[in-house]
């Protein structure tokens, strides 16, 4: 089946500074990439779409300079929060899709990244 | 934009006991809806499916009804386990339908069951 990974599971920073998550895809080409935010207790939401080689696509309200997302590759996304602050502590979940193909453009899921400022 | 409520947002179940969740949806171009169970710290698990050219859909214990007249859907789980405790998620999306929402998934705002031994 199609396997999403993600690093690091979790991440503890200062406030300030700045965290890389990765999202990849394991065992097929993932045309697109989705990154979603979650709050305990809450839904995902939507923060980006993203296709390999083009600029990701924000969602309204998503600060595009702080939320730097790099999908460089058919299987690579990187979601870099810049400046982070306590506010920005989350569960960040990807997700990838091959899309047209035998997966009839199915998204699969990450096991999240959780993300704690201090 | 796409809306999608569900309901309830818990349910407590007995083990063996059927449980069904509801959703609704606003965009009728919607066309694809998948259900989604989620443990504590992981990520969504894809449990069913269901396009719009079908009504209903069966996997095992799990099934899925969609009537896209009144544009809801609902899950139904039976004999349930306690391993199928967890929050459960409704999405919505256009699957295939080209411009900027293609395949954007709209989530519910989930639903925790637990089913008591």
């Amino acid at each position: 089946g199609a396997v999403v990974s993600q690093h690091p599971s979790w991440v503890i920073c200062k406030s300030g500074t700045s965290v890389k998550i990765e999202c990849r895809s394991l065992d097929f080409q993932a045309t697109t990439m989705f990154w979603y935010r979650q709050f305990p207790k809450q839904s995902l939401m939507l923060m980006a779409t993203s296709n390999e080689g083009s600029k990701a696509t924000y969602e309204q309200g998503v600060e595009k300079d702080k939320f730097l997302i790099n999908h460089a590759s058919l299987t690579l996304s990187t979601l870099t929060v810049t400046s982070a602050h306590p506010e920005d502590s989350s569960f960040y979940i990807c997700s990838a899709r091959e899309d047209g193909t035998r997966y009839y453009n199915e998204q699969f899921f990450g096991p999240g990244t959780r993300l704690t400022v201090l | 934009g796409e809306n999608v409520e569900q309901h309830p947002s818990t349910l407590s179940v007995q083990e063996g006991d059927s449980a069904v969740i509801k959703c609704t949806y606003s965009d009728s171009a919607s066309n694809y809806f998948p259900w989604y169970k989620q443990e504590l710290g992981k990520g969504p698990q894809l449990i069913i499916d269901i396009r719009s050219n079908v009504g209903e859909k069966k996997d095992q214990r799990i099934a899925v009804t969609l009537n896209k007249t009144a544009k809801h859907f609902s899950l139904h789980i039976t004999e349930t386990q306690p391993e199928d405790s967890a929050v459960y998620f409704c999405a919505a999306s256009t699957d295939g339908a080209g411009g900027t929402s293609y395949g954007k998934l709209t989530f519910g705002q989930g639903t925790i069951l637990t089913v008591h031994p």
